[in-house]
């Protein structure tokens, strides 16, 4: 089942901040996120597992409470590269991985 | 490093016709997933083929079948082509279950465009 984001588009100005929710209906494993510019790959930017282990870059902090089956993505002192598309993608064990993605929340940075 | 490398980048094909994309995995990998992506969608989940097996499956008709091969990559074949299978074809790569997690990592993929 597909997770559920919002918001679906945000428009910031540069150092402002934001958060992107993504939830669940089912019980996760983990969460991952990614970023996809316009034409381009969707890039890893980190992957929260049950149990509190998390692997990312050290400039985007997240967030996965286990009980609601939520995850919340902080970008702060957003900067004009954070702009694409964000996706946060599911699974629902720990064996084969199969990845669910959301619709996407569409960021905009501007001046 | 090389990362994900899939071939073809655009690829025109007509109603009814077949269609093989091909992927590398990143070196060290051993994991491949297909993803179909719409335009303004999240990518959607075809299958996934790990030792040469296919593990996973979504919700995709038969005509969707894949092959991964013993170096890793891998293909997507589409039979019949119709209208609504135009789309951006992903392939990510992975470690095997049960290894360090890191994420996927995505080649730009294919453009399919079925006229």
């Amino acid at each position: 089942q597909q997770p559920v984001q919002s918001p679906q588009a945000v428009i910031l100005r540069e150092g402002e901040d934001a958060v992107i929710n993504c939830s669940s209906s089912k019980a996760l494993y983990s969460v991952h996120w990614y970023r996809q510019k316009h034409g381009e790959a969707p890039v890893f930017l980190m992957i929260l597992l049950k149990g509190g282990e998390q692997k990312g870059h050290e400039k985007i902090s997240a967030s996965f409470n286990e009980k609601k089956q939520q995850s919340s993505l902080y970008l702060t002192a957003s900067q004009l590269s954070y702009s694409g598309t964000y996706f946060c993608g599911t699974e629902r064990s720990g064996g084969y991985q199969k990845v669910t993605f959301g619709i996407g929340t569409k960021l905009q940075v501007i001046p | 490093d090389a990362g994900v490398t899939q071939s073809p980048t655009h690829l025109i094909k007509t109603r009814g016709q077949q269609v093989t994309l091909r992927c590398s995995p990143k070196s060290g990998h051993d994991t491949v997933s297909w993803y179909q992506q719409a335009l303004g969608q999240g990518p959607q989940f075809i299958f996934q083929y790990y030792e040469e097996e296919e593990r996973q499956r979504g919700n995709f008709p038969d005509r969707f079948s894949g092959h991964q091969f013993p170096n890793y990559s891998s293909e997507l074949n589409v039979n019949a082509l119709w209208l609504g299978d135009s789309a951006l074809y992903l392939c990510a790569s992975s470690l095997a279950p049960g290894r360090n997690h890191y994420g996927y990592t995505f080649g730009s993929g294919t453009r399919l465009t079925v006229v």
